[in-house]
């Protein structure tokens, strides 16, 4: 079965510090990728896919930056933090193109920028 | 603009009173719908996928339907067990996109 992990569960970060999340998949492969922020009380928002390695699209163009450099590895980041990127992040996976498959989600990373 | 829109935002239901939840889209070439339980401070969890219009999937209380414009998700004789947020959301053909709507946060009392 396949299994998809997020690390870190909670983090706490100043303004201007550095940021990286990362997502990894288990128990399958070349799998499409994706990246979303959730506010408090809000939808999904879309931020970054990603068909294959090294292949990131940019749905929201802002301070942060995606990067794949594994086929199950998804990784998220920023060189200086905002206030505003503050939020729920959560990764999710289907299988590749072409499939009318489901999109299943990450535990989440919760962020709090300070 | 493609779009989708649930409705209500929030719903307080009494345990055992049957209510449904609405997910209405404006949206060109659909090739799927999915609905899914979140629990707070959780990543959401996939409950059904609706390929085409005339379908219906049944999982425990819940059922989901899919017209050419919207899903209902009905919840039959809920349980407080049964709060959370329900999000909706459809995938496009062409695009390896999904757009969410803002769900429906749903508060069952004993």
């Amino acid at each position: 079965s396949q299994t998809i992990h997020q690390w870190p569960a909670t983090l706490v970060q100043p303004v201007g510090s550095p940021l990286s999340l990362e997502c990894t998949v288990e128990g399958t492969s070349n799998p499409n990728l994706y990246w979303y922020r959730q506010a408090a009380g809000r939808g999904l928002q879309l931020l970054f896919y990603s068909v294959g390695i090294g292949q990131i699209s940019s749905e929201v163009p802002q301070n942060l930056s995606a990067s794949r450099p594994q086929d199950r590895q998804f990784i998220l980041s920023s060189k200086k933090l905002l206030l505003s990127d503050s939020g729920f992040y959560l990764c999710a996976w289907t299988r590749g193109a072409g499939s009318t498959d489901t999109q299943y989600f990450g535990p989440g990373t919760r962020l709090t920028v300070l | 603009e493609d779009q989708v829109t649930q409705s209500p935002e929030a719903l307080r239901l009494q345990e055992g009173e049957s209510s449904s939840l609405n997910c209405s889209y404006t949206v060109s070439g659909l090739r799927g719908l999915f609905w899914y339980r979140q629990d707070p401070g959780k990543g959401p969890e996939f409950l059904f996928t609706l390929y085409s219009a005339g379908e219906e999937k049944e999982k425990e209380r819940l059922k989901a339907t899919l017209t050419k414009k919207e899903s209902f998700l009905h919840i039959t004789a809920p349980k407080p067990e049964d709060s959370a947020t329900y999000l909706c959301a459809v995938a496009l053909y062409n695009f390896n996109k999904f757009y969410f709507g803002s769900g429906t946060k749903l508060n069952v009392k004993p």
